[in-house]
């Protein structure tokens, strides 16, 4: 069955560092939805990629999807302590109707 | 206020009784689908509905039923909970436009514990 597996688990970062998470398939996906949870909350919709290549970005935010639709990563610039949570990708492969998490990443920003 | 309203929010059970988890949503969305998060797991599907008495198995079906007699409501019924069943669920919606899958409104999840 499809996999997502998402590096790293945790990531710990200095207020104002880079961040980055990585999102691996195991299958081809026909889009890739990236969402955020914040202690204590729900997953809340951040994005989704469709096209091959593609890289969409949200103020700080950069989202990109592999040549091969199989990897996704999601890059924050200058974290703030407001980036706190944890990042999931979400992935669908072509013909099927279940949707599959990757296993998340949790950020911690130190102020 | 568009929303996916889940109930109870913390329920304790004992093994083996009944119990039903609501989920209800006022978006018309065709797609719905539960799902149980447990730390280092991320979230896994448990059954998604394509539309009304359509539905199908995710990844981790087993000791879980559901049913979508109408649009809005996709209830999740544990017949003989277990301790393994002991997560946190979360009820989440979705248009399914043009082969696609749109973004996903999410409830407020459901804490359940199974002594």
């Amino acid at each position: 069955g499809q996999q997502v597996m998402q590096i790293p688990q945790y990531q710990h970062v200095q207020e104002g560092e880079d961040f980055t998470t990585y999102c691996n398939s195991s299958t081809t996906l026909s889009n890739i939805q990236w969402y955020k949870q914040r202690p204590g909350g729900h997953p809340v919709f951040l994005i989704q990629l469709v096209k091959s290549g593609e890289v969409k970005k949200q103020k700080r935010l950069t989202f990109q999807f592999g040549e091969a639709k199989k990897n996704s990563s999601l890059h924050i610039t200058t974290t703030q302590t407001t980036d706190v949570g944890t990042y999931f990708c979400a992935g669908r492969s072509g013909g099927y109707q279940k949707v599959t998490f990757g296993t998340g990443t949790k950020l911690q920003v130190i102020p | 206020e568009a929303q996916v309203t889940q109930n109870p929010r913390y329920l304790i059970t004992v093994t083996g009784k009944k119990l039903t988890v609501t989920c209800s949503q006022n978006m018309n969305h065709e797609y719905m689908s539960w799902y149980r998060q447990d730390p280092g797991l991320g979230l896994r599907q448990i059954y998604y509905s394509m539309n009304v008495e359509v539905t199908d198995k995710g990844d981790v079906p087993e000791g879980y039923k559901v049913s979508r007699k109408e649009k809005r409501n996709f209830p999740l019924i544990l017949e003989s909970p277990s301790p393994n069943q002991t997560s946190l669920y979360f009820c989440a919606s979705s248009f399914w436009l043009g082969g696609e899958i749109t973004e996903a409104f999410f409830g407020q999840g459901t804490r359940l514990t199974v002594v």
